[in-house]
This record gives structure tokens, sequence and C-alpha cells, in this order.
């Protein structure tokens, strides 16, 4: 079992629809929680970070921390075609360690 | 966010020339960076820790040799691959820490290196 698993996808859907993301994990250390959005030949973009379990909103998007189920999502509302990217999760255990990644999941919105 | 910086974004040398790539934290200062490889509709893949003031630490099956690592600065590491090959062809992206009690983690633009 890898310690990080994510849907590749890919995911289609259309404008405005509301997107879920979902990351499942094995290692209950981990307690830092991120998810980046990567560009095509571009660096990832942090978009949401996370210590430890709750809900965090900034904007459209929406990131939740379940640790007792291991599980992390984020929430997409009213997508938009320049949120066609892929979106990678990662988790540490402690800060400033080496981050394990999901695979990463392909998003593609259509207008 | 903090911002990272790395250069050039995209390089092509030689088989059997060297490459520097650079990574800088240009608003915060980073004991530690990290460099990962990412190969086409693949994930990132870590390679190595870069520590300030000692010696970087390598993952199982990178060549120190070869991907040579130096931390001059809490602003600034480089990698240096060394006699590059076209099976080195890659996208090659650092992070740093933002440091503290943070988990917060940042990357730069990436370089692409393409070795003919």
């Amino acid at each position: 079992q890898k310690e990080v698993e994510q849907d590749p996808g890919p995911l289609s859907v259309p404008e405005g629809a509301i997107v879920s993301l979902n990351c499942t994990y094995s290692n209950s250390a981990f307690q830092y929680f991120m998810w980046y959005r990567q560009y095509s030949r571009k660096g990832p973009e942090l978009l949401m970070y996370t210590y430890s379990s709750g809900n965090k909103e900034d904007g459209r998007f929406t990131a939740q921390v379940d640790k007792s189920s291991k599980y992390i999502s984020l929430f997409i509302r009213d997508s938009q075609p320049s949120d066609s990217a892929t979106y990678l999760c990662a988790m540490s255990g402690q800060a400033g360690t080496a981050l394990i990644f999901g695979k990463g999941t392909t998003l593609s919105v259509s207008s | 966010g903090a911002v990272v910086s790395q250069h050039p974004s995209w390089v092509i040398c030689k088989s059997g020339t060297s490459v520097k790539i650079e990574c800088r934290s240009l608003d915060f200062q980073a004991t530690t960076m990290f460099w990962y490889r990412q190969f086409p509709k693949q994930s990132l893949m870590l390679m190595a820790t870069s520590n300030e003031g000692s010696k970087a630490t390598y993952e199982q099956g990178v060549e120190k040799d070869k991907f040579l690592i130096n931390h001059a600065s809490l602003t600034l590491s480089t990698l240096t691959v060394t006699s590059a090959h076209p099976e080195d062809s890659s996208f090659y992206i650092c992070s740093a820490p933002q440091g503290g009690t943070s988990g917060e983690q940042y990357f730069g633009p990436g370089t692409r290196l393409t070795v003919t």
C-alpha cells in the first residue's frame, strides 16, 4: 500500500460544476496537509494548507482533513476553465520535512 | 505566499557537459531545500535534501556524484548535473519550507533540462 493514494483521473467537468478531489493516506503521523495546483511545465503552486484536522476555506476552494479516516479533500466551487490543471495532495509528519505526494489528479473544466 | 525562484527555466546542453541549476528563496530564509525530478505525466520524485552548512542527503538510487548539491547560503541552493546524458533530461523543481512551525512549502517554477 502506497503512503498516499490519489485517483489520477482524468476528471472532466463542465464550467460551474463543483469538483471534489480526494486523497487517502496510511501514515497516522501525518499532520501537515497541502493541496497544490500544477499547470503543464510549471512548478506546483500552493493552494491550501491545513494543519491537523478540520476545514479551511479560501474563495472557491475548501480543504477538509479527516485524520480519523485518514482522508483529505479539496472542493472547488463554480469551477472555471482556468482551473484545468493537475492537483496534487501532499503531506508530512513534521514541519520542514520532505513532502509525500499523491500521484496527482488531472482536471479539465470545459466552457 | 513565499516566493521561490529557479534559474534557468530551460536549458539545452550537449551530452557529457555539466549544468548548474539555481534555487533561491526570495523573501525568506531556508536552511533546508528539496530537489525533485518530474517526468511527463508523473508526480514529483524527491531526489535530495539540501542542508545549509552541511552535506546534502540523497534518496536511494540517486547518484550523489552525478547530482551535486551545494547549499551556499540561507537563500540559495544549487544542483549541478555532471556529465549529463539524454536520460537526465527531465523537469527539475526545488522547494523550500517556510520555516518555524509552519508546514507550508513553496516550489520554484522548475527547470526543464534537455540533453542532446
